[in-house]
């Protein structure tokens, strides 16, 4: 079963960094790229970042570039966000997330997500 | 980038109705569009990727369909557990954009 733990978030001030770590398992997550998606508060899906199976390709959202970095590794099936330089507006729950087909084998559910809380 | 665009944003419907919501790609993607639904307080599940396959375990109600750039998620009589917010993501290549969703209220 597709099953996807992550942690690593809380508060930090605005200017903070906060490394989100997800654990993977259920799935050969080495051949599959993955994703961080976050929701604000009351707000929609929002795409984070990419990297590809085996980091190859890196891609972040507009508002995240220079800021966030997306790694992994293979051998520990795990996927790693640095988040540096934060902003309040960086507030919301962070999910890892896998294709939508990789999810779909499973439960199709994601992680429960880690809480990042960007506040003075 | 290429943009998803949902409608409507918000929907109210009657149990046992018909109904459909669309996405649209500004440009082509194929059939690389996934559903997600989000209950008030829980984690987005897949519901169909693909655009038209079904996640096993979500009940045949529910269906997507299309391809290149509008799709539709359509849910064949509405029952009270549909109660959700509903998006549609594309994921042909980066930016895996999502579109703003669509709250659906009995």
């Amino acid at each position: 079963e597709v099953q996807l733990v992550e942690s690593g978030g809380g508060l930090v001030k605005p200017g903070g960094s906060l490394r989100l770590s997800c654990a993977a398992s259920g799935f050969t997550f080495s051949r599959y790229t993955m994703n961080w998606v976050r929701q604000a508060p009351g707000k929609g899906l929002e795409w984070v970042a990419s990297i590809s199976s085996i980091s190859s390709y890196l891609h972040y959202a507009d508002s995240m570039k220079g800021r966030f970095t997306i790694s992994r590794d293979n051998a520990k099936n795990s996927l790693d966000l640095q988040m540096d330089s934060l902003r309040v507006e960086d507030t919301g729950v962070y999910f890892c997330a896998p294709p939508p087909e990789v999810a779909a084998a499973g439960t199709g559910y994601w992680g429960q997500g880690t809480l990042v809380l960007v506040s003075s | 980038d290429i943009q998803m665009t949902q409608s409507p944003s918000s929907l109210s419907a009657s149990v046992g109705d018909r109904v459909t919501i669309t996405c649209r790609a500004s440009q082509g993607i194929s059939h690389y569009l996934a559903w997600y639904q989000q209950k008030p307080g829980k984690v987005p599940k897949v519901l169909i990727y693909g655009a038209s396959t079904l996640q096993s375990g979500v009940p045949s109600r529910f269906s997507g369909s299309g391809s290149g750039t509008d799709f539709t998620l359509t849910i064949s009589s509405l029952q009270p557990e549909d109660v959700a917010t509903y998006y549609c993501q594309k994921y042909n290549s980066a930016p895996y954009t999502f579109g703003q969703g669509t709250k659906l209220e009995i």
